[in-house]
């Protein structure tokens, strides 16, 4: 299993520009997150899916869309890029039972820069 | 006020010694506390939960107060690997809930040789 993967590792964007961040996970969960890691301010929730086909704002949310077309794949979208949107991103996703693990399970992360 | 809060450290520590990381939380409903550990430019990864009672796990001791709401994390003897940023992580739904988790910033801790 090669759990949960993010694609690209690394970006640099000019302002305006878009781009799609894919997160992709084999474990069968039903719960997937995006969220943003900046310096000194932990990881923050930018949209979440509870399954196939729907999604949920986050604690940070303008600026971004997101797509959850297949129960495997998480799709995190920039329409308009702005450097305050420069950061790391890390998807993670999450068993729905109850007898599941409390643990999220996080990608790689994806290092972005806009300027 | 943030909703979790640490000490962000650094905590610069001799191998073999003991090191103690605290954490507040503001959300007295929170149900589920959790450490997680994240290396340098990596992904976090859960290093235990934390239960009421206590917990340890081998070298590991995590407590928590919830009249306090007050989380710790004890490290005994430690090791070079062990450097890494511990962040502090509540829960408000049980373990089958989608809620989402919050995270502390994290404290840094780097064990010298």
């Amino acid at each position: 299993n090669a759990g949960v993967t993010q694609t690209p590792k690394f970006r640099v964007l000019k302002t305006g520009q878009s781009m799609t961040l894919l997160c992709a996970q084999d474990m069968n969960h039903e719960y997937m997150y995006w969220y943003r890691q900046d310096p000194g301010m932990g990881l923050r929730l930018i949209h979440y899916s509870v399954g196939e086909g729907t999604t949920a704002k986050g604690e940070v949310p303008d600026g971004y869309n997101v797509s959850r077309l297949k129960k495997q794949n998480f799709l995190l979208g920039l329409e308009s890029a702005a450097p305050s949107q420069t950061s790391v991103y890390f998807c993670a996703s999450k068993g729905s039972r109850l007898a599941d693990s409390y643990e999220q399970y996080f990608g790689p992360g994806t290092r972005l820069t806009v300027t | 006020r943030k909703e979790v809060e640490q000490d962000p450290g650094p905590f610069n520590v001799p191998e073999g010694a003991t090191v103690a990381f605290n954490c507040t939380y503001s959300n007295s409903a929170s149900q589920s506390f959790f450490w997680y550990r994240q290396d340098c430019r990596k992904e976090p990864k859960l290093l235990m939960s934390v239960y009421s009672s206590g917990n340890e796990d081998g070298r590991f001791t995590a407590q928590l107060n919830r009249a306090s709401q007050y989380i710790s994390l004890l490290i005994r003897d430690s090791k070079l690997s062990d450097s890494a940023t511990y962040l502090c992580v509540v829960n408000m739904g049980s373990s089958g809930s989608a809620r989402q988790l919050t995270f502390g910033s994290g404290t840094q801790l780097t064990v010298l040789p």
